[in-house]
């Protein structure tokens, strides 16, 4: 089994631009979660899916948009990035809410 | 609104000393607590989980932390510190919602 993965591991892109960030997991877990870590802050959930189809929102998303239209499946989207979205972005996932989550080698993304 | 508070972003141990790496919650109800470890470079790994059943909660790798329901407290530690253990560390909290809520982390450093 992989876990999770993500992709891409690094990106750059100028203010203004817009990409997808995808999060595969081969566990058959119905959560899947999007946060981003910036230092001094911790982990900081953007959204969050409890199954297939289905998103919420986290403590930080705006600016995010995301899709979970399979359920291995989890993007994140940046419409129109700005350097504030400048962080390392993770995804995780799990069984269920209390349950452990395991997260994918995250993806670090700088915003020019 | 639940929380969690983690004293000291950095933590410097010798080899062989007690590690001890505090975490304190806020939460209406009884809470679900988790400890995460996150090596450089990597994603988050659940170190140990406390869902209502015993105070003491064993984790991987010698660790372990006490539920103290009077202090809001669950503490982390580990008797004798090795080289491996560094790393960044997480505390989290869930008060039955779909969410985590991650501490800002706590860095440990292990000297010869």
């Amino acid at each position: 089994n992989a876990g999770v993965t993500q992709t891409p591991k690094f990106r750059v892109l100028k203010t203004g631009q817009s990409m997808t960030l995808l999060c595969a997991q081969d566990m058959n877990h119905e959560y899947m979660y999007w946060y981003r870590q910036d230092p001094g802050m911790g982990l900081r959930l953007i959204h969050y899916s409890v199954g297939e189809g289905t998103t919420a929102k986290g403590e930080v998303p705006d600016g995010y948009n995301v899709s979970r239209l399979k359920k291995q499946n989890f993007l994140l989207g940046l419409e129109s990035a700005a350097p504030s979205q400048t962080s390392v972005y993770f995804c995780a996932s799990s069984y269920g809410w209390v349950s452990e989550q395991y997260f994918g080698p995250g993806t670090r993304l700088t915003v020019t | 609104a639940q929380s969690v508070t983690q004293l000291g972003s950095h933590v410097s141990v010798s080899e062989g000393a007690l590690v001890l790496l505090r975490c304190n919650y806020s939460s209406s109800v009884p809470p679900y607590l988790f400890w995460y470890v996150q090596y450089p470079n990597q994603g988050l790994q659940l170190l140990l989980k406390y869902t209502s059943a015993a105070t003491l909660v064993k984790g991987i790798n010698g660790f372990e932390a006490e539920f103290k329901k009077s202090e809001t407290s669950f503490h982390l530690t580990k008797p004798s510190a090795h080289m491996s253990d560094a790393a960044e560390y997480f505390c989290a909290v869930s008060d039955n919602t779909d969410k985590l809520i991650f501490g800002t982390g706590t860095r440990l450093q292990v000297f010869p």
